[in-house]
């Protein structure tokens, strides 16, 4: 994998289920893994930065995880609501580290009340 | 602080005509960021500065795109002439430090339509 890809592109959930989805990016050119927030007409806001094999982040009811050896990061969102649906976004930054952030095109979640 | 913030937060022009898009990054601020952001493509890197300098501008798109940071808490993304491929969401982002765990603050981003 040479850019970061996000997966699924889109998702439509319930209010109240759980949902995850996925950030790859190259195992072989990683510094750290960032996850945005970004609702529609607003900023996109960080989330997490995460740079060691196995870390996991959390804040609320969003958790992240990072597996470094093989290039992905999973993002959950526990009990979904309205409130969550926007587009989140990964970004990779590479080796040396003092190279701007590599983006994925982001997944769009919609949560239906 | 105010956050990164841009102006327009809609720009509706029609096609051939100019368009400037203005930043204020984050005061302290040494690194700032102008980025793209269509369905098709998702977030680009168009071209950042380091102290008002710019560092890396191979992600303009072509020769009308232009732009500029003549002080440390301005920055402009000109496009002249504008074509209809250009709609998108510009972003403007700024951070302190380019140390990969650094976060970029991105501002409220303008919406561009070319008709």
């Amino acid at each position: 994998i040479l850019n970061v890809e996000q997966s699924p592109q889109s998702l439509h959930v319930q209010e109240g289920d759980s949902t995850n989805f996925t950030c790859s990016f190259p195992s072989s050119n990683f510094y750290a893994l960032h996850w945005y927030r970004w609702e529609t007409a607003k900023s996109p806001e960080a989330l997490f930065v995460m740079t060691l094999n196995g870390d996991e982040k959390k804040k609320g009811r969003i958790s992240a995880t990072l597996n470094t050896k093989e290039g992905y990061s999973y993002l959950y969102i526990k009990g979904s609501q309205p409130e969550d649906s926007a587009t989140y976004l990964c970004a990779n930054a590479p080796n040396s580290g003092n190279t701007p952030l590599v983006f994925g095109k982001g997944t769009r979640l919609s949560v239906i009340a | 602080d105010a956050g990164v913030i841009q102006s327009p937060r809609h720009e509706v022009t029609e096609m051939g005509q100019e368009v400037t898009l203005r930043c204020k990054p984050i005061s302290g601020h040494d690194y700032l960021f102008w980025y793209r952001q269509t369905m098709m493509r998702g977030l680009e890197l168009l071209i950042y500065f380091n102290n008002n300098v710019p560092i890396d501008d191979s992600g303009m798109p072509e020769d009308r795109f232009s732009a500029k940071m003549p002080n440390a808490s301005f920055s402009t993304l000109k496009i002249q002439p504008s074509e209809p491929r250009d709609s998108a969401v510009y972003f403007c982002a700024s951070t302190s430090h380019l140390r990969g765990t650094d976060t970029q603050y991105f501002g409220p981003g303008t919406r561009l339509t070319v008709l």
